[in-house]
């Protein structure tokens, strides 16, 4: 069955530090994959798409078919991306999200 | 891009009673979808919402309890039955455009049934 898995519910980073949000997938087929960002009291948007393999917000992501994986990065991360952040499997004609990570960056 | 509009943005409702949440899109999509939300938790897609045809169903929930219509590209409503304590959540309504997976969601409806 098709299941996204995002092992952090969690995650607290200082300002300025690395921060990788784990996203790990389960798909036989050719996925798409996607992240997407919910500031506090905003709707949920899209971030990333992993097909256009662009830099958003100094975001990155690499789909990693090996590893199943779809990890969101950054290399220095700043306050403004606290947020909850959810990865997506898109298939057959809808998606799946993981359970999200709420990532807070203290200054 | 598209801008997605929702109707209540909530409510409180009783038991047994009904609610349609409204959806309207500003521009002509291919897709929308309707998911729940339990606060701080994922997304749970309810169903796709077609355009002049029956909505296509998740498992697990069916239309006698979320009948869906959607009479044109940009509008749908969803109506949660008969209601119960157990749905009280966040429905989120989406659409999509270039494909079905890049989604745009509306604000959601938090509904809470006392």
């Amino acid at each position: 069955a098709q299941r996204v898995t995002q092992p952090e519910k969690l995650l607290s980073v200082f300002k300025g530090a690395p921060v990788e949000l784990k996203c790990n997938y389960s798909y036989s087929g050719s996925p798409e994959l996607f992240w997407y960002v919910q500031y506090s009291r905003q709707r949920l948007q899209l971030l990333l798409r992993h097909i256009s393999r662009e830099s958003i917000k100094g975001f990155t992501a690499d789909l990693n078919k090996g590893e199943t994986s779809f990890h969101l990065k950054k290399p220095f991360a700043q306050e403004e991306d606290s947020a909850m952040y959810y990865c997506a499997l898109g298939y057959a004609g809808k998606s799946t999200f993981g359970d999200g990570t709420t990532l807070t960056v203290k200054p | 891009s598209a801008v997605i509009s929702q109707k209540p943005s909530r409510d409180i409702c009783q038991r047994g009673t009904s609610l349609t949440i409204q959806c309207q899109v500003d521009s002509q999509v291919t897709m929308m979808f309707w998911y729940r939300q339990q606060p701080g938790q994922s997304l749970t897609l309810i169903a796709t919402a077609n355009q002049g045809s029956e909505a296509t169903y998740e498992s697990g929930f069916v239309i006698d309890k979320f009948p869906i219509s959607r009479p044109n590209l940009t509008f749908s409503t969803l109506t949660v039955s008969n209601m119960s304590p157990e749905d009280s959540s966040i429905y989120l309504c989406s659409a999509a455009r270039d494909g079905p997976y890049e989604q745009y969601f509306g604000p959601g409806t938090r509904l809470t049934v006392t």
